[in-house]
């Protein structure tokens, strides 16, 4: 069974630039979720997906921001326009209904 | 609001070293508690967990007890190897959400 694949695994932007970042699931996974880890610190909460519904996205930072998961299979994370702050490392993960997150190795931006 | 405190890295031990690596939480109730772990190259990987105070959970020689009287989840391991050199995370989540909330991360170099 393939993991939680993301792309790019990094990506180095100007600021003010556009990045999309995606995310596939595990197949079968309806719950998917969007973390970022910023500057070292402690990873945060961005959204969570319940197949195509927005469930939370309490964590997002600001409008410069739209994920989207159009017919509830992958997802995507657009920046828009990026600033220096974004820079980090962003983690998808998914999941059963219930059950262990199961998470992609990151993508990595950054912002000069 | 739910917070994980742990250990600031980095810590760099020597091969067959004991290594403990401290975590601390605050939180109403009783959330589930998670040890992650991020080797070089990899997705986030749960390493441990446990759900109720006095649980112990176990994996691949790490240990860490739920202590409710101390809201501790220390990560434990008797005999580090150069293999276990990754970023570790300690984490909690309520049963009622669907977020986890992260500590900062502590990276280990275990040095032959």
């Amino acid at each position: 069974e393939a993991g939680v694949t993301q792309f790019p695994s990094h990506s180095v932007i100007e600021k003010g630039q556009t990045v999309t970042l995606r995310c596939d699931p595990i197949s079968g996974h309806d719950n998917l979720y969007w973390y970022r880890r910023v500057m070292g610190k402690e990873i945060k909460f961005l959204l969570h997906f319940v197949k195509e519904s927005k469930q939370d996205e309490s964590g997002m930072p600001n409008n410069r921001f739209l994920a989207e998961r159009t017919g509830g299979t992958y997802s995507t994370l657009k920046v828009q326009p990026a600033e220096l702050e974004d820079s980090g490392v962003y983690f998808c993960a998914s999941s059963r209904e219930v059950g262990e997150l199961f998470f992609g190795e990151g993508s990595r931006l950054t912002v000069l | 609001g739910n917070s994980v405190t742990q250990m600031e890295g980095p810590v760099t031990l020597s091969e067959e070293a004991f290594l403990t690596i401290n975590c601390t939480y605050t939180a109403t109730g009783y959330p589930s508690l998670f040890w992650y772990v991020q080797y070089p190259g990899e997705g986030l990987q749960l390493l441990l967990k446990a759900t109720k105070a006095d649980d112990k959970g176990s994996n691949k020689g790490f240990e860490a007890t739920y202590r409710k009287e101390t809201t501790s989840f220390h990560l434990e391991k008797g005999s580090v190897q150069v293999s276990d050199s990754a970023v570790y995370f300690c984490a909690l989540i309520y049963s009622s959400a669907r977020q986890l909330t992260f500590g900062s991360g502590t990276q280990l170099t275990v040095l032959p």
